[in-house]
């Protein structure tokens, strides 16, 4: 089946500093990808949408200058937490989609972000 | 928002039949049902979707009322790795902007 890879797994950050994480789809090209954060015990909460080629469409209050996102190819998608901060650390999650038609959204194993 | 309803938490006897309802009132004809689940710190494993027919894979039974406005996934014989939260959603094919979570199910399986 359709295969997500999102890499780190779980990163330590110093404040201040700026983390990037990376989702690929694996054996399909996707269209769209998107971006979750969590926070424990919450459901996940839909950050940005990213379209291959384009620039990202952003939830409203979601910092874009904050969360940048990059999908410069129907396989990877970035996204960079700029100047993080300790209210950052959260578990990142990444989705991709292959088509527009009703194939399933497929997630990474998500992104345990801690910032110190 | 999300476009859907499910009770907070449920419990089900390891070996029995786990039924998770959703209520998407709101439904539209083209949007379509998905269900997930997601196991403590991982990300959200694809279980099921449809239309408005019942649908049948190897993890489990999705049942769509005549009206679509309800659904209930259906485990047919839970097992403890099948404790998780489950998530209902609608979303229209088209409209792949349309992937936001609601609370969920927190399902508990018991020995």
């Amino acid at each position: 089946g359709a295969v997500v890879s999102q890499h780190p797994s779980w990163v330590i950050c110093k404040s201040g500093t700026s983390v990037k994480i990376e989702c690929r789809s694996l054996d399909f090209q996707a269209t769209t990808m998107f971006w979750y954060r969590q926070f424990p015990k919450q459901s996940l909460m839909l950050m940005a949408t990213s379209n291959e080629g384009s620039k990202a469409t952003y939830e409203q209050g979601v910092e874009k200058d904050k969360f940048l996102i990059n999908h410069a190819s129907l396989t990877l998608s970035t996204l960079t937490v700029t100047s993080a901060h300790p209210e950052d650390s959260s578990f990142y999650i990444c989705s991709a989609i292959r088509t527009t038609d009703n194939s399933p959204l497929h997630f990474g194993n998500g992104t345990r972000l801690t910032v110190t | 928002d999300a476009k859907t309803t499910q009770p907070t938490s449920m419990d089900c006897a390891e070996g029995r039949a786990a039924n998770l309802p959703c209520n998407h009132s709101t439904i539209s004809g083209n949007e379509y049902v998905y269900w997930y689940r997601q196991i403590h710190s991982q990300g959200p494993q694809y279980i099921i979707h449809g239309l408005k027919n019942n649908e049948t894979n190897e993890m489990a039974s999705l049942i769509i009322t005549e009206d679509r406005k309800s659904s209930t996934l259906i485990l047919p014989h839970a097992t403890l790795r099948d404790t998780a939260v489950y998530y209902c959603i609608v979303r229209l094919t088209y409209n792949n902007n349309d992937m936001r979570f609601g609370a969920g199910t927190r399902l508990t399986v018991k020995p």
